[in-house]
């Protein structure tokens, strides 16, 4: 069964710290892998987009990894700021298929604290 | 550049009623969505839209009715409100290659009493 599992479910630090938040997948066969952040009361907007040949993309200051041979993503935030308060989603796309191959994890929520 | 725009944002109804939420995406994107949240669950894909007049069932579409006469808009109607489908409903929308991911609306937070 595809699922994507994230972790942790919910993390405090304070600002100006590092953190990273993980996304582990299993879908087969494996098209892309996003990071969306959802501010509260808002949709989700879109960080970063990592296809099977990339390990690295950078955003800012937010930087995703992805390792398609032990089907891990990570998302690392440098510098947090408050506004980085949020839920972090991880979405994986199956390859093919219909459009409703997008498999959601069901999230991070990050509070970032002065 | 409206995007895309839900309304109405905040619903209170009763069970039993019917219930419609609407979407509309000033893009032309060929691709629409309808989601729901819910605390523990995450995102699940009720309904989705490749074009206009074509339809196709999600991971929970029971319950729920959508349609979709012209290209911008796609509404979803609650035929018949129940208790567990109080949720926050996203749609969303993306154009043919999909390659800038999902465009989501602001949601459209529904309380059935």
């Amino acid at each position: 069964k595809n699922q994507v599992e994230q972790s942790p479910q919910s993390l405090i630090i304070l600002e100006g710290k590092n953190c990273t938040l993980q996304c582990n997948y299993t879908v087969s066969p494996f098209s892309n892998l996003r990071w969306y952040k959802q501010d509260t009361g808002r949709g989700p907007v879109s960080l970063t987009i990592m296809t099977f040949s990339e390990n690295t993309k950078s955003n800012g200051r937010y930087t995703a990894t992805l390792d398609a041979d032990t089907k891990q993503s990570s998302l690392h935030i440098t510098a947090s700021q408050l506004s980085d308060s949020a839920s972090y989603i991880c979405v994986v796309t199956a390859y093919g298929g219909s459009q409703g191959n997008l498999i959601f994890g069901k999230g991070t929520k990050l509070s970032v604290k002065p | 550049d409206a995007g895309i725009t839900q309304s109405p944002r905040y619903k209170i109804t009763e069970t039993g009623r019917q219930v419609t939420l609407m979407c509309h995406q000033t893009w032309s994107h060929s691709y629409m969505f309808w989601y729901r949240q819910d605390l523990g669950h995450g995102l699940r894909l009720i309904y989705y839209s490749a074009a206009a007049d074509i339809t196709d069932k999600g991971e929970v579409p029971d319950g729920y009715v959508v349609s979709r006469s012209k290209t911008e808009n796609f509404p979803l109607t609650l035929e018949s409100a129940t208790r567990s489908q109080t949720s926050v409903y996203f749609c969303a929308s993306h154009g043919s290659g999909g390659g800038s991911g999902l465009f989501f609306g602001e949601g459209s937070r529904l309380t059935v009493l």
